[in-house]
């Protein structure tokens, strides 16, 4: 059962423009969310958070909405600069758990200079 | 670099057999976690430990085990293996164990079953 799910295995964007990449999850336990980024033969690295009593978070050029209601997150990747071709992990960690973080299945961004 | 640390980076042994993959985590982080991430697959997670003790428990299979060790390095033990366990495996750490620690995740080890 995947609790987070990216259904969109990938992705291309113009250079400059908006990247949006987008997370459904299933689990309404879940208090708080996560981006990672993943470059090829390395590990993930924290990219951007939010907790759920919030709607948005941003730094910088990523900004991360949550939409409870729907269970539904986004990160927002403005302006898109072809350093930004990764693999983002969505995740999630349960309110009731230590520290267990759910991760989605990736979505691939390629952006195109 | 985030300052974690794990070997080897590749592994390739056959079916039946145990490994022994090993993570040292960043400098002052006390928690460490294990993940498995197989082809087209999330990072699933396997187990956590805290401080030498074990914290929390995924999907981890009953012949893979693992342990922190006073050092606080972590070891992930793989035994029978199987063709299905061929994946990435990554460790991560963090400072501690409360809920919106940041986790900082090491190279991973390739670990191939044949």
């Amino acid at each position: 059962d995947q609790q987070v799910k990216q259904n969109s295995p990938s992705l291309s964007v113009q250079e400059g423009r908006i990247s949006i990449l987008n997370c459904d999850y299933t689990n309404s336990m879940f208090d708080y969310f996560l981006w990672y980024k993943k470059y090829p033969a390395e590990g993930p690295t924290f990219l951007i958070s939010i907790s759920s009593i919030k709607d948005k978070n941003e730094d910088g050029r990523f900004t991360v909405f949550l939409n409870k209601s729907a269970k539904h997150l986004s990160l927002h990747i403005v302006p898109s600069q072809p350093g930004d071709s990764a693999v983002y992990f969505c995740a999630a960690k349960d309110s009731g758990g230590y520290q267990k973080v759910t991760f989605g299945t990736g979505t691939k961004l390629q952006v195109i200079p | 670099d985030s300052g974690v640390t794990q070997t080897p980076k590749h592994l390739i042994t056959a079916t039946g057999q145990r490994v022994t993959l090993r993570c040292s985590p960043r400098s002052g982080d006390l928690s460490v976690y294990w993940y498995q991430q197989s082809l087209d697959q999330g990072l699933q997670f396997l187990i956590q430990y805290y401080n030498g003790e074990e914290r929390a428990k995924g999907n981890i299979l009953e012949r893979f085990s693992a342990q922190q060790f006073p050092d606080l390095h972590s070891e992930l033990n793989l035994s029978s293996l199987e063709l299905g366990d061929s994946a990435l495996y990554f460790c991560a750490s963090s400072l501690g164990t409360s809920g919106i620690a940041t986790q900082y995740f090491g190279p991973g080890t390739r670990l191939t079953v044949l």
